[in-house]
């Protein structure tokens, strides 16, 4: 199985502020990474699919990327509604794995 | 739009089996662009993907649960149901079921169920 290992695994932050995420894979493995933002008490909700693709909905300011085994998650500007915590997840043939999360906090 | 909701025991005996059903509103299940899937969160593992199931039947489990896990689903009620046998504290959490798409990420999810295992 491929192991994601997510950094950090707390972040603070003030709004405005360029915000990045980053997932690194165990192995190599193709661009099928999501990312994922969950705030206390709610489900998870998608923010990018396939590594680099926006989830209907998703403000503009949310970005992904991928290089080799690297994939991050970008916040371009932080707002007060984005203090959440973030979680990768990739999917490899029909096994999915969620990264440990990242807790972004207000500085 | 489309939506899950879970249903089931919020408390389950230790060594019992947990049975949890997700009901699907607002579009049909029958595709084959969709799976349909069940995550739990638990304060020990965080997120984990237990198992999935399409429209025809065919599943696909976390190998750490195969053991454990029977994921069914029944169109005609538009539900899909996960059964978790030899429940243990340690399988104490949150339990969402989520629609996925193919090439996608999970979307929508249900609002999550609180499962504790207790005596």
């Amino acid at each position: 199985d491929i192991q994601m290992t997510q950094s950090p695994s707390t972040l603070s932050a003030s709004v405005g502020d360029r915000v990045t995420i980053t997932c690194r894979a165990s192995r190599s493995m193709n661009n099928w990474l999501a990312w994922y933002q969950q705030k206390p008490g709610k489900a998870p909700k998608l923010l990018i699919y396939k590594a680099s693709s926006l989830a209907s909905g998703v403000p503009s300011r949310f970005s992904g990327s991928a290089s080799g085994t690297e994939f991050t998650l970008t916040i371009s500007s932080l707002q007060p509604d984005d203090f959440a915590t973030y979680y990768c997840q990739q999917y490899d043939r029909y096994s999915w794995t969620f990264g440990q999360g990242t807790k972004v906090e207000i500085k | 739009q489309l939506q899950l909701q879970e249903s089931g025991p919020g408390l389950v005996k230790p060594s019992e089996t947990l049975s949890l059903t997700c009901t699907v509103s607002g579009g049909s299940m029958i595709s084959t662009s969709y799976y349909w899937g069940w995550i739990r969160q638990t304060p020990g593992r965080g997120l984990e993907w237990i198992g999935s199931i399409d429209y025809a039947g065919n599943t696909f489990y976390n190998p750490s649960y195969r053991r454990q896990v029977t994921i069914s689903i029944d169109t005609s009620k538009n539900e899909f149901s996960l059964r978790l046998t030899s429940m243990t504290a340690t399988d104490t959490g949150i339990y969402y079921c989520a629609r996925r798409g193919i090439l996608s990420g999970f979307d929508p999810w249900g609002q999550g169920t609180l499962v504790t295992v207790s005596s």
